[in-house]
């Protein structure tokens, strides 16, 4: 069974900080992993993905994820936070064969000034 | 740039009754699911829907749960007889194909609420 746990439900940073949110996987088989961002009132959009062809993935936003298959690990980064970024993000995993995502928690990023 | 779209944003309804919350994925997708957000709770997953059948379901998509695709653009969600445990947003996703790669474009969400 896949799973995905998000350590800390919620991350401050200041603006011009790094950002660092924390996923772990667990899969049974090889993972595709992505994370989404959901901005207040919107739906999840999609940051980037993991699906096997490199393991250092860019997305947008100015944001990238490092597949760490030693540490079961996929941390979402950005060098230098915005305002902007204030949003909820989630980690999810999906197992080959399976149409399902499996979402984590969800931690929320508070960008102060 | 093409999206999904969900109708109504909130929803509220009474222990017992019927809802259908509406989805219109984006045109040339094949793929469609429907997931869940109970507030305070993770996303998780329902269904999804190929070809007109269910492809893939959870544990939580029991006999009060139906999905239908009645036309070539809109896929709703019924639920039977509705629980106060079913307040939460409920989310329509998409996808060009079924293979793990492939994104999942997400709705903006349906809040339900059960009274």
């Amino acid at each position: 069974a896949q799973s995905v746990t998000q350590l800390g439900s919620h991350v401050s940073v200041s603006e011009g900080a790094l950002v660092l949110l924390r996923c772990n996987y667990s899969s049974s088989v090889p993972p595709y992993l992505f994370w989404y961002v959901q901005y207040p009132n919107q739906g999840l959009q999609l940051l980037l993905k993991y699906t096997s062809a490199a393991t250092l993935v860019k997305g947008i936003n100015g944001f990238e994820a490092e597949f760490k298959k030693s540490e079961t690990s996929f941390h979402l980064t950005k060098p230098s936070a915005h305002m902007s970024d204030a949003a909820e993000y989630f980690c999810a995993v999906r197992g080959a064969g399976f149409q399902k995502l499996v979402f984590g928690t969800g931690t929320r990023l508070l960008v102060s000034p | 740039e093409p999206e999904v779209t969900q109708t109504p944003s909130h929803q509220v309804t009474q222990m017992g009754q019927e809802v259908i919350l509406r989805c219109v994925p984006i045109s040339n997708h094949l793929y469609f699911y429907w997931y869940r957000q109970i507030l305070g709770q993770k996303v998780e997953f329902l269904v999804s829907f190929y070809n007109n059948e269910i492809s893939e379901k959870s544990e939580i998509f029991d006999d009060q749960f139906s999905v239908e695709r009645p036309d070539g653009s809109n896929f709703t969600l019924k639920i039977r007889s509705t629980k106060l445990e079913d307040s939460a947003m409920y989310f329509c996703a998409s996808s060009e194909a079924g293979q793990e790669s492939y994104e999942q474009y997400f709705g903006p969400g349906t809040r339900l609420t059960v009274t």
